[in-house]
């Protein structure tokens, strides 16, 4: 089993839609992150966990919001989607280390 | 501000040759860097790191080189595979364990 998981993988929803991407873990690491890719793009981060108590915002968080539900879940929302948040989304872990663990994605498309 | 970038957007090498993919970084404070590597429709998979006190690491296959002084960061992959045809990118810890990403590199393996 995938120590990262994302669901759903793809999803396709209209601009003003409110839309949930859900991200587990079973790595025991405390530090989650999420993170939006588009074509030509590197990762740019979006929010960040460091503890169930802790939540930070990265470098594009406007039009998003989080919820860290427990140490190996952490929820990113698109309260009203719009059709520049069409990216791939992609979810990651890490523990006191630096190396991040990524998910396997999710493909969001907003029309 | 300060950035992280890649020198090519593509590379194309023969099967069985030598890779070298180049990355340069902007910030001079950066302790930390990573390589990772995505292939199409996953998640990056992390592939080797270095600190800033190092100058060359070696893995299974791949060979991180860091230039201080040229702020300047490369990865060798040896011997190169069709299964390393992939997005590579180099990433750099800034604070906070927020990794900032270049844009990546598509490495193409010729037969």
């Amino acid at each position: 089993d995938a120590d990262v998981t994302q669901t759903p993988r793809n999803r396709i929803t209209k601009t003003g839609k409110r839309i949930m991407l859900e991200c587990s873990q079973t790595k025991g690491h405390d530090r989650m992150y999420w993170y939006r890719q588009d074509p030509g793009l590197g990762l740019r981060l979006i929010y960040y966990s460091f503890d169930v108590k802790d939540i930070n915002k990265g470098e594009i968080s406007d039009g998003y919001s989080v919820s860290r539900q427990a140490q190996a879940k952490f929820s990113l929302s698109l309260e009203s989607a719009i059709p520049n948040q069409t990216a791939l989304y992609f979810c990651a872990t890490s523990d006191l280390m630096y190396t991040q663990y990524f998910g396997p994605g999710t493909r969001l498309t907003v029309l | 501000g300060e950035s992280v970038g890649l020198h090519l957007p593509t590379l194309s090498v023969q099967e069985g040759d030598n890779s070298i993919i180049n990355c340069a970084y902007s910030n001079s404070a950066s302790d930390y860097f990573i390589w990772y590597k995505q292939e199409s429709g996953k998640g990056p998979q992390f592939i080797i790191d270095i600190r800033s006190n190092m100058d060359k690491r070696q893995g299974q296959r791949v060979t991180v080189l860091l230039n201080k002084t040229v702020k300047h960061l490369s990865l060798q992959i040896a011997a190169t595979q069709p299964g390393d045809s992939a997005v590579y990118f180099c990433a750099e810890i800034q604070g906070a364990q927020k990794l900032v990403f270049g844009q990546g590199t598509r490495l193409t393996i010729n037969p």
